[in-house]
Formats: C-alpha cells, structure tokens, sequence
C-alpha cells in the first residue's frame, strides 16, 4: 500500500506564476488534509477535505488560494499569482476517518 | 494563537538515554493527540497516537503519556538512539482539522 503521494516534490515559480501541487491519499483514504510549513516552524493547517467536498477551509488565505479534491483523480493546491512569501513546503495528509493522518514527503515550493 | 505548544525547543542527549519530549495544549474539548517525528527534508512520520479516554499508551521504544488535568502530553523514547534524531511534533485533534505545535528538536550524540 503506497503511501502519500505528493508531486512535485520541489517546485520552482516565478512571481505571478500558477503552482499547483498534487497529493494522491492513501488507498482507501477519503480525508485529505493540506498544511504549509515555514522553515524551523511548525506545520499550518490550511483545508480540510473530502471526495468533492471542502469540509474546512479556515485555515486557506482567502486570495489565490484554492483546493479541490475531485471525485476521481489527486487533490490539488492551487496558488494564483504567486509570491515570495507563498515559499515554503506543503505538506498533504490522508486519512479513513478523521484521525491517524499520514502524510505525505511534501512539495517544496520556491518564488523567485 | 497557539494551541498546542512545547516546553523545550531543543533536547541533547546521549545515545542510550531515555528522552522526554513534553508538550501542552490548551484546547480542552480536543479528544485525540498524535505524535509525529520529522527528519530533515521529510514529511511528518506518524509515531504514536493517544485518545483521550487513555492516560497511557506504549509502542515499540515510546510511550505517551496524557494528563487531562493539565493538559499535558509527553513522549518517552526509550534507549535514544542516533536515528532518533529529529524534530518531534506534537498534534491534537478538535473536530475536523489536527492542530501542530511548534516542535523539539531531539539531537542524540553517540
């Protein structure tokens, strides 16, 4: 059973850019959790979803950023017109109820 | 602000030695904490997880230990060994999302 996937694992964007980052739960998953990590921080929730459904977004900043988890297929993360400080490593995680959540090796994004 | 957060940003010790790794939350209603170890470069590594109807919980070289009282959650890793060393982050689940806290690096010298 292959864990978390999430690609790419490093990202490089331009400012103004589109990043968009993928995470393919565990088999039999259903939750799928999006967190962003600064460096020598902890991690920050962002979503929470499940199969074509956005259950928490609280933690979303409420421009240019977006998150769907379609029926079929990854989740994505989508950041509009990237920033510098959009930086950091973003963190997927799976789960089949909403507790013991995996995750995933993360997606290193950098804006130049 | 913070919710869950740690005593001890770094913790040296020998190899051999058992670590305390310590960490408190404030959200009383959370029912379900996790601990979570990562390596540089990697993404959190699921440890050990304690439901809040527990005081104790023991795997293989760790055990957490949860106080309701006082919101209290540590990690004991027995016999510490070099591969131990990361950063050890502590997470409780309210209703939907797991909140982290900052973290404890846990350096082990051979």
């Amino acid at each position: 059973n292959a864990g978390v996937m999430q690609n790419p694992r490093h990202l490089v964007r331009r400012r103004g850019q589109e990043a968009r980052l993928r995470c393919s739960p565990m088999k039999g998953h259903s939750h799928v959790y999006w967190y962003r990590q600064l460096p020598e921080e902890g991690l920050k929730f962002m979503v929470y979803l499940q199969k074509e459904n956005i259950i928490d977004e609280s933690g979303m900043p409420k421009e240019r950023f977006s998150a769907e988890f379609p029926k079929e297929g990854p989740s994505i993360l989508r950041i509009q017109q990237v920033v510098r400080g959009d930086s950091a490593a973003y963190f997927c995680a799976s789960s089949p109820e909403r507790f013991e959540a995996f995750f995933g090796q993360g997606t290193r994004l950098t804006v130049v | 602000g913070e919710s869950v957060g740690l005593h001890l940003p770094t913790l040296s010790v020998q190899e051999g030695d058992n670590s305390i790794i310590n960490c408190a939350y404030s959200n009383s209603a959370s029912d379900y904490f996790i601990w979570y170890k990562q390596e540089s470069g990697k993404g959190p590594q699921f440890i050990i997880d304690i439901r809040s109807n527990m005081d104790k919980r023991q795997g293989q070289r760790v055990t957490v230990l949860l106080n309701k009282t006082v919101k209290h959650l540590s990690l004991q890793i027995a016999a510490t060994q070099p591969g131990d060393s990361a950063v050890y982050f502590c997470a409780e689940t309210g209703y939907s999302t797991l909140t982290f806290g900052k973290g404890t690096m846990l350096l082990v010298s051979p």
